[in-house]
């Protein structure tokens, strides 16, 4: 079965950007979505957004719609998920998952803790 | 946005016994809807996709119901790994697509 690592941990300054990325171990990414989820310390999962690189799809959460970027690299097997004008409510642990079926995640990466702080 | 809210908040449990959750959508999502167990310091994993399909590695103790607004995801004779935090995601044909809020499983 197909795994996903992602990048390692990363801590920037308020206004910063962050680009995370997520290489699967297959070519998954050519005909399956991947979905973006975040959790905050102690919080539940917050859906982040969807991309399909097969149909040319990209969905955001209205919450991040403008700040954040999906894009997919099927050459490399990767995912990425870039955040802009990062803000101190941004810190949160950020997970790639591969679709199970279109819209639910069958395959998670290990999580990157992304740290916001001044 | 669909909104998405789970019942109870914790449940308490005897190992053995039933646990039933509740997850509830704002507006009917079909059968679009995801269950998912997560332990601390672990990602989710994916529980039960279609609103009833058992996804690969859950026993059949493992059941969802539920169709449109609706859902349940219940757990008999409960295990000691079954403790978790559990969470409803709907998937409907109208994105963004949104997470419940969790359903807590602890040892009583």
């Amino acid at each position: 079965q197909v795994q996903l690592v992602q990048s390692e941990a990363e801590v920037k300054k308020p206004g910063a950007s962050v680009k995370v990325s997520c290489t699967a171990s297959d070519n998954s990414f050519s005909s399956y979505g991947v979905t973006w989820v975040r959790q905050a310390p102690g919080q539940g999962l917050e859906w982040l957004g969807w991309i399909s690189a097969f149909i040319n799809k990209t969905h955001y959460a209205p919450r991040v719609q403008g700040r954040v970027t999906l894009t997919t690299d099927t050459s490399t097997r990767t995912a990425y998920m870039e955040l802009r004008s990062l803000r101190s409510d941004d810190t949160a642990v950020y997970y790639c998952a591969r679709d199970y079926v279109t819209g639910a995640g069958g395959y998670w990466g290990q999580g990157t803790l992304v740290t916001v702080s001044s | 946005e669909i909104v998405m809210t789970q019942s109870p908040v914790t449940l308490s449990v005897s190992p053995g016994e039933r646990a039933t959750l509740s997850c509830r959508a704002s507006q009917s999502v079909g059968s679009n809807l995801a269950w998912y167990q997560q332990k601390p310091g672990q990602p989710p994993r994916l529980v039960m996709y279609g609103a009833s399909t058992r996804a690969t590695g859950f026993p059949a103790r493992f059941g969802g119901s539920g169709y449109g607004t609706e859902f349940t995801l219940t757990i008999s004779n409960l295990q000691s790994e079954d403790f978790a935090v559990y969470y409803c995601q709907q998937y409907s044909n109208r994105p963004p697509w949104t997470f419940g809020p969790g359903t807590k499983v602890e040892i009583k």
